[in-house]
């Protein structure tokens, strides 16, 4: 298994201003994923990271406004941009692609309120 | 396109009660299927997978999960509930390309 961390564990911001979110991984991982969990809802796919190349982004996801980087085989960022309240969401990566099963390993989260 | 339904949006058990979280999916290759758990604050946990060796799988803290294709089901079982076993319960497929696709989850409450 591969444990992983995020920065900052919460944070609170304003509306129109951007937020980066880090993913650390203590080993090294094939895939990195990032969700997004509205509060009491379940997890929602934003994108997978890839390293050496863009990431691939869900429907209703979008470059412009969730840029990610994945710069080597354990790090990777998500930059919530020009936020409005209704991002707000809890914001989770992972890490997978280790075993031949797809399972994969989260981080704690990111806790976001915009006000 | 995979999918997970988990019946049931919250579970009330009894403390040293039978806990029953129910998992159907829909898959048209065989699946790879997972329980995770997720603490109030906390991240996801996994609680165990299947991965097509043994139909009965075993997981952390006493839970297990059957997988049954006739009913293509992958219920999660633990016979003695524990207070500490309070959490949300997410059931999940894989999809391809290492993705996972997640159920709405089953909130489980303990009461003494």
């Amino acid at each position: 298994s591969a444990v992983i961390s995020q920065k900052p564990s919460r944070d609170i911001c304003q509306r129109g201003t951007s937020l980066t979110i880090q993913c650390q991984v203590d080993s090294q991982v094939t895939m990195m994923f990032w969700y997004r969990q509205q509060p009491g809802q379940s997890l929602t796919l934003i994108a997978t990271a890839n390293q050496g190349s863009e990431a691939t982004y869900e429907s209703g996801f979008v470059i412009d406004k969730f840029p990610i980087s994945r710069p080597n085989l354990t790090f990777s960022t998500l930059t919530v941009s020009n936020m409005s309240p209704e991002d707000s969401s809890i914001y989770l990566c992972s890490g997978g692609g280790t075993s031949g099963y797809n399972e994969q390993f989260f981080g704690p989260g990111t806790r976001l309120t915009v006000l | 396109a995979q999918s997970v339904t988990q019946l049931g949006s919250h579970v009330s058990v009894s403390e040293g009660a039978l806990v029953l979280l129910r998992c159907n999916y829909s898959s048209s290759v065989p699946p790879y299927l997972f329980w995770y758990v997720q603490y109030p604050n906390q991240g996801l946990q996994l609680l165990l997978k299947y991965t097509s060796a043994a139909t009965l799988v075993k997981g952390i803290n006493g839970f297990e999960a059957e997988f049954k294709k006739s009913e293509t089901s992958f219920h999660l079982t633990k016979p003695s509930a524990h207070m500490s076993d309070a959490a949300e319960y997410f059931c999940a497929v894989s999809e391809g390309f290492q993705k996972l696709v997640f159920g709405t989850g089953t909130r489980l409450l303990v009461s003494p």
